[in-house]
């Protein structure tokens, strides 16, 4: 399998355009997980899915991030507008079953100028 | 300028020698634990997990040791090699929390040759 794939791996935008991140997750695993990596605030959770529901977004800052996942095998996280502060690095990440291990894509390092 | 930013906690071992990473989690109920490994420029990467009802658990040069009476997680890496210097992170989860992972801050391990 080549594990959780991300596109794009680096994004370089300016402050008010419209970012779209791609994920697609391990074949067979039923949740998909964003995260948001900075150096001030560490590993944050965003939103994750379990069988392509939202079940948790209490992680998204605010209404201008928003995330799909029209079905199993792609999920998008949607910046519109952005905002330089939201320059960091975006994992996608999936896993099995609740409660098991997740596995992470290699990352979207965004920066908004 | 002065950076600002997540202090994290360093490590520093002579390579062959044994390493030991520490983790407070913070939730009692917690009851499946992870440790991660991410080297600079990549995503997360699971080493080994552990449930609540086991108080170790060991892998390939790995121990995992968990003490639920003080909530604490630790990570034993033997024969210590340049290729783990990484910053390490435990995650925990509480099945009554769906399956999200709560990541500690995460602690720098650097083996020196």
């Amino acid at each position: 399998d080549a594990g959780v794939i991300q596109s794009p791996r680096h994004e370089v935008t300016e402050m008010g355009q419209e970012v779209t991140l791609r994920c697609k997750p391990i074949s067979g695993h039923n949740s998909l997980f964003w995260y948001r990596q900075t150096m001030m605030r560490g590993l944050e959770l965003l939103i994750y899915f379990n069988n392509n529901v939202p079940i948790d977004d209490s992680g998204m800052p605010e209404d201008r991030f928003s995330a799909k996942m029209p079905n199993a095998s792609f999920s998008t996280l949607k910046i519109q507008p952005s905002e330089p502060r939201d320059s960091a690095v975006y994992f996608c990440a999936s896993s099995f079953l609740a409660g098991y291990e997740q596995y992470f894509g290699p990352g979207t390092r965004l920066t908004v100028t | 300028g002065e950076s600002v930013g997540l202090h994290l906690p360093t490590l520093s071992v002579q390579e062959g020698d044994n390493s030991i990473i520490n983790c407070a989690y913070s939730n009692s109920a917690s009851d499946y634990f992870i440790w991660y490994k991410q080297e600079s420029g990549k995503g997360p990467q699971f080493i080994i997990d552990i449930r609540s009802n086991m108080d170790k658990r060991q892998g390939q040069r790995v121990t995992v040791l968990l003490n639920k009476t003080v909530k604490h997680l630790s990570l034993q890496i033997a024969a210590t090699q340049p290729g783990d210097s990484a910053v390490y992170f435990c995650a925990e989860n509480w099945e009554g929390d769906g399956n999200k992972l709560v990541f500690g801050a995460g602690t720098i391990l650097r083996v020196k040759s």
